[in-house]
C-alpha cells in the first residue's frame, strides 16, 4: 500500500523558514518523480515544486522560485521542501504527491499545515 | 504553459448522472489530464488519467460509476448513479515541460 506521510508544518513569522518532509512507503521511491502541491484556506490546488526520481531535475512554480527548494534522499525514501523568506500568502496545507509518468499525481499524502503570521 | 478552465459549481440529485468539464487552453488541446476528487476536509484522491482520444485509466479502487471522455479541448468526468459521498471538489491537472497545472476546481453538490 502506497503511503505518503508529510510533516514539518507549523506557525512561522513572515521572513522565517521551515522544512517540510514527506516519508514514502509501499513503492520503489527512487523510480518516481515527486511533487509538492499546496492549498490556501478555501482555495484550490496550486502546484509548488517537482523533482525527478534521481533528484537531478527540479522545477518550481513562479511564486516560490528562489525561495523554496525541493530535494530528496532516496536512501531514506523522503522528499523535502525547504521554504525560506516565507510570506503570509504562503499559508496553506502542503501536500506531497507521487507522480505517475504521463498520468498525473496518482497518490497524495495527508498534508501538513503551514501558517505564516506575525 | 497550459491553462485549464472548470465551472465553479454544479448540483445534481442522488441517483442521477453529472458530467463535469475541464477545458484546455488553445495550443494544448491534445494534452493528457488527470482528474482528482477532494472530499470535504480530506486530501485529494486520484481518479483517472484521461487522454485526448477519450481513453482513460482509473486509479486503484475508483468505482465503475466514474468514467472519462474527451472532445477537442474538453475533458469530461461523468459520475453516474450519484451518491452522497460524491459531494466533493473535483480538479483537473495537466503538465508540461517544467510545470504542472491545476484547474480551479468544480464543487459538486448532491442535493
Amino acid at each position: 500500500e502506497v503511503q505518503l506521510l508529510a510533516s514539518g508544518g507549523g506557525l512561522v513569522q513572515p521572513g522565517g523558514s521551515l522544512r517540510l518532509s514527506c516519508a514514502a512507503s509501499g513503492f520503489s521511491f527512487k523510480t518516481y518523480a515527486m511533487s509538492w502541491v499546496r492549498q490556501a484556506p478555501g482555495k484550490g490546488l496550486e502546484w509548488v515544486s517537482s523533482i525527478s526520481g534521481d533528484g537531478a531535475v527540479k522545477y518550481h512554480a513562479d511564486p516560490v522560485r528562489g525561495r523554496f527548494t525541493i530535494s530528496r534522499d532516496n536512501s531514506k525514501d523522503t522528499v523535502y521542501l525547504q521554504m525560506n523568506s516565507l510570506r503570509v500568502e504562503d499559508t496553506a496545507i502542503y501536500y506531497c504527491a507521487k507522480i505517475l509518468d504521463s498520468a498525473g499525481c496518482d497518490y497524495w499524502g495527508q498534508g501538513t499545515l503551514v501558517t505564516v503570521s506575525s | 504553459q497550459p491553462v485549464m478552465t472548470q465551472s465553479s459549481s454544479v448540483s445534481a440529485s442522488p441517483g442521477s448522472s453529472v458530467k463535469l468539464t475541464c477545458t484546455l487552453s488553445s495550443g494544448h488541446r491534445s494534452y493528457i489530464i488527470a482528474w482528482h476528487q477532494q472530499q470535504p476536509g480530506k486530501a485529494p484522491r486520484y481518479l483517472m488519467k484521461l487522454e485526448g482520444s477519450g481513453s482513460y485509466n482509473k486509479g486503484s479502487g475508483v468505482p465503475d460509476r466514474f468514467s472519462g471522455s474527451s472532445s477537442g479541448a474538453d475533458r469530461y468526468l461523468t459520475i453516474s448513479n450519484l451518491q452522497s459521498e460524491d459531494e466533493a471538489d473535483y480538479y483537473c491537472e495537466t503538465w508540461d515541460t517544467n510545470t504542472r497545472v491545476f484547474g480551479g476546481g468544480t464543487k459538486l453538490t448532491v442535493l
